[in-house]
């Protein structure tokens, strides 16, 4: 079975902070891992993703993730969050010898106040 | 936006109505997937196609009933819904052939009422 954790339903942070999210997985083998963002009435977006090689990813619009395997976790950064970034964060993770099921983190609501 | 297009954007049905919901993409992939999306739980993967063949079905209640005419098109049609079937629901679509790590696409979703 695989899952994802997302720990914190809110985060808030000032504009020019920088921003974490934070998700841990569960796979029984190797993962891939991807972060996507929804904003209000919309469907989700991607935003970046982990296969193999470098462990710190870069994304769309500034975000970078870092893959952790010993700590199975892959944690959604950003070094200066902006108002714009106000959104739903969703973590998922796939197995990499498994089927095609996608598996999603429940989201976390990021809040960046001016 | 995505290549993703779902119709309608929001539906207000009654219990006893038959009604469906569409989705198309225009991004040549091979496989698509409905999802249910409820507040503060995590995406439900309901349905994957690929290649126009169903691959998984999460235990679904039957009153959803997928189709897929081919790689471009997939409909959910809904009968008797209860109100906790009310939820948004999103389609999303990727290219499966070559392995599982390319990300899905989602289109915008469909805000289901139940009443």
């Amino acid at each position: 079975a695989q899952s994802v954790a997302q720990p914190e339903d809110q985060v808030n942070v000032a504009e020019g902070n920088p921003l974490t999210v934070k998700c841990t997985y569960s796979v029984s083998g190797n993962p891939y891992l991807f972060w996507y963002v929804q904003y209000p009435n919309r469907g989700l977006q991607f935003l970046l993703k982990y296969i193999t090689g470098d462990n710190l990813v870069k994304g769309s619009y500034g975000f970078e993730a870092e893959f952790n395997k010993s700590q199975t976790s892959f944690h959604l950064k950003k070094p200066s969050a902006l108002v714009s970034d106000s959104a739903l964060y969703f973590c998922a993770v796939r197995d990499m010898g498994g089927d095609y099921k996608l598996s999603f983190g429940a989201g976390t609501t990021v809040t960046v106040r001016a | 936006e995505t290549g993703v297009t779902q119709t309608p954007r929001h539906l207000v049905m009654g219990m006893t109505n038959k009604k469906s919901l569409k989705c198309e993409q225009h991004l040549g992939h091979n496989a698509m997937y409905w999802y249910k999306q409820s507040a503060k739980k995590p995406l439900e993967l309901m349905f994957v196609y690929s290649l126009e063949e169903r691959v998984e079905n999460n235990s679904v209640p039957s009153r959803f009933s997928p189709e897929c005419p081919n790689s471009s098109h997939l409909f959910l049609h809904l009968h008797t819904l209860q109100p906790e079937d009310s939820a948004l629901y999103l389609c999303a679509s990727s290219q499966d052939s070559v392995g599982r790590n390319t990300e899905a696409f989602f289109g915008q979703g469909t805000r289901l009422t139940v009443v």
